[in-house]
């Protein structure tokens, strides 16, 4: 069973903090990554994508990733209360494409 | 804009009763996907189609059927609705191939009672 795992949280970090959030997967052929953010109520909705090792910037999000040890992360710099959310990580299945997905973290970003 | 849709966004039905989700997009995806989530359990893939004709099952297909006649629709029916399937349901579409992002519709919240 290919897994996605996440601590669930609530990470808490003040406005204006870095906040890390981390996933570990257990399929090495995976090749592709994405992190979802996710409101209460609302649907996932994408924030990065990574495919190859190390880190990706886009704006104030960055996506790390480690194949070797099987771990992704994003960093999220200048927190502010609107990111508060859970934040989700898939990964592809290389094989059939299908996205597996962690349980999510809850971020608590405090005013 | 592109974008994919679900239908109802709410429904309550009783246990034994067919109940059909709609799922429409206007991406041209090859690739649909129908997920439950739950607390606890995150994003749980039940059904999904590769393309016209083609469905597979998912990790919690029990209970749950698909059929795909056309690139745009992918209809989930729950052939006979028990408590257990009360749960919020999304629809996902992408192109096919690695590295590809999956769109998501905004969700149908079913209570089965």
């Amino acid at each position: 069973q290919k897994e996605v795992e996440q601590n669930s949280g609530p990470l808490s970090v003040p406005e204006g903090a870095i906040a890390s959030l981390n996933c570990t997967y257990s399929d090495r052929v995976s090749q592709s990554f994405f992190w979802y953010r996710q409101y209460s109520g609302k649907s996932p909705e994408l924030i990065m994508s990574i495919y190859s090792n190390g880190d990706k910037e886009d704006g104030r999000f960055t996506a790390q990733l480690n194949k070797a040890s099987q771990y992704v992360s994003l960093l999220i710099r200048d927190s502010q209360p609107s990111d508060s959310a859970t934040y989700l990580c898939a990964a592809q299945d290389s094989g059939t494409y299908k996205y597996i997905f962690g349980t999510g973290t809850r971020l608590k970003v405090l005013a | 804009d592109a974008e994919i849709t679900q239908s109802p966004r709410h429904k309550i039905t009783e246990t034994g009763r067919q109940v059909t989700l709609a799922c429409h997009q206007t991406w041209n995806h090859n690739n649909m996907f129908w997920y439950r989530q739950d607390l606890g359990h995150g994003l749980r893939l039940i059904h999904y189609s590769y393309g016209v004709q083609d469905t597979n099952k998912g990790e919690v297909s029990d209970g749950y059927s698909v059929s795909r006649s056309n690139t745009e629709d992918l209809p989930l029916t729950l052939e006979s609705a028990a408590s257990s399937q009360t749960s919020v349901y999304f629809c996902a579409s992408s192109e096919s191939g690695s590295g590809e992002t999956q769109y998501f519709g905004p969700g149908t919240r079913l209570l089965v009672l």
